[in-house]
């Protein structure tokens, strides 16, 4: 079945570092891909997205692109804060408005 | 703030008990579904509604049901509680018909914690 596989975590930077946090996916036909943020006592948001191959989310100096020839969906920021720490998911979807397959989720902490 | 609202946010009860958790989606969405986040299993799904129908079905155990009413509001019931069931349950809405954009908007989560 459809699956979303994190790189394990928790992941910790020092504010100012680069951040890659990977996701790879397994799905039957071709879904849309989601990074999902969940800060410390509050439900998930959405992060960015992307559609098709080859599109690149952004959103908040982070992005991520979609890639169906090596199934991935690696989320990167290029200068992280500590306001960023949190727990990040990689998500799919097949259908607009259907249900979200997650990955297990990334912990991220960044210190100052 | 999502505009999705769950109640209650923390719930303490003993094994064998029933408890019943409510979500309000955002005004004009028409699906709800509900997920459960524990350590082990992470975030799964459980069920979809979309305009008082049932959807999509996931990983929801029997002892579990769902519904959701005309005004849209939904609950989930989980009976016979176990240990196993203690856990975050999220529910988070969306628009399925009209400009459907396949991003959910999450609640803060009903804390349930069995004892």
């Amino acid at each position: 079945g459809d699956s979303v596989t994190q790189m394990e975590g928790p992941v910790t930077l020092s504010e100012e570092a680069f951040l890659t946090i990977n996701c790879t996916y397994t799905a039957t036909g071709y879904p849309s891909l989601f990074w999902y943020v969940q800060y410390p006592g509050e439900g998930l948001q959405l992060l960015l997205k992307a559609t098709k191959a080859d599109d690149k989310g952004s959103n908040k100096g982070f992005e991520a692109t979609y890639r169906k020839e090596t199934t991935s969906f690696h989320l990167e920021k290029g200068s992280v804060q500590v306001s960023d720490s949190a727990v990040y998911f990689c998500a799919l979807s097949y259908n607009q408005g259907g249900k979200l397959i997650f990955g297990q989720g990334t912990e991220l902490s960044v210190k100052p | 703030d999502s505009g999705v609202t769950q109640t209650p946010k923390h719930l303490i009860t003993a094994t064998g008990q029933r408890v019943t958790l409510r979500c309000s989606p955002r005004s004009g969405d028409l699906s709800v579904y509900w997920y459960q986040q524990s350590l082990d299993q992470g975030l799964q799904f459980l069920i979809q509604y979309y305009n008082g129908e049932e959807r999509a079905k996931g990983n929801i155990l029997e002892r579990f049901s769902a519904q959701q009413f005309p005004d849209l509001h939904s609950e989930l019931n989980l009976s016979s509680l176990e240990l196993g069931d203690s856990a975050l349950y999220f529910c988070a809405s969306s628009v399925v018909a009209g400009q459907p954009t396949g991003e959910l908007f999450f609640g803060e989560g009903s804390r349930l914690t069995v004892l």
